[in-house]
């Protein structure tokens, strides 16, 4: 099975600063990833989709890279309504897996 | 507007049976896959499952497989998650969310609001 490493698992940033997460798989898995973020007591939402597409809709404050074992998403200047906690999400053939997620909190 | 609408909050107790549902609007739910995904408490993400309701092909998160059972109901645009024997560690909130396939890529795009599972005795 492939393992997907997320981290930190929690990070604190002040408004306007640059903020990235990683993933690392733990085999090649090219472009096959995903990010969601859930806002407290919301649900999911998918921000980028094969690693780099920003989804319709979705701020361009959110930004995502990589291939094969080494990923990262990143919020070019934090807002206060990114306080959420973010998930990359491994695809491969109807066999999904998620990171364990990083929680994001404004300094 | 397409959209997944959950089954409401149920308590339940130790070996109770429980079968959960997330209904699909404002498309053709049989050509889309519906997959199963909790969050237990103070956990992350967790993926279940997923069916294609067109032919109820289903297939299992290996931790799951055995636990559950995903079934659907193209004919009213309905999928399942069901327990037979609930145990106090099935409790969470569960989300059903459509999976949009492309040549590159799938991803969840559209969710239900969660049906949040209580167990205890």
């Amino acid at each position: 099975d492939i393992q997907m490493t997320q981290s930190p698992s929690s990070l604190s940033a002040s408004v306007g600063d640059r903020v990235t997460i990683t993933c690392q798989a733990s085999q090649d898995i090219s472009k096959y990833l995903n990010w969601y973020q859930q806002k407290p007591g919301k649900v999911p939402k998918l921000l980028i989709y094969y690693a780099s597409n920003l989804q319709t809709g979705v701020s361009s404050r959110f930004s995502g890279s990589g291939s094969g074992t080494d990923f990262s998403f990143t919020i070019s200047s934090l807002q206060p309504e990114d306080v959420a906690t973010y998930y990359c999400q491994h695809y491969d053939n109807l066999l999904i897996t998620f990171g364990q997620g990083t929680r994001l909190e404004i300094k | 507007e397409v959209q997944l609408e959950q089954s409401g909050a149920e308590v339940k107790k130790p070996g109770d049976s429980l079968k959960i549902s997330c209904k699909g609007s404002g498309y053709t739910f049989a050509s889309y896959w519906i997959g199963w995904v909790r969050r237990m408490p103070g956990k992350g993400l967790e993926w279940m499952g997923i069916i294609y309701p067109g032919d109820s092909d289903t297939r299992y998160s290996p931790s799951i497989q055995g636990l559950v059972t995903i079934s659907a109901d193209k004919s009213i645009n309905t999928a399942y998650l069901q327990w037979s024997s609930l145990k106090a560690s099935d409790a969470a909130m569960y989300y059903c969310a459509r999976l949009l396939r492309s040549g590159s890529y799938d991803a969840f795009d559209i969710w239900g609001q969660g049906t949040l599972v209580i167990v205890s005795s």
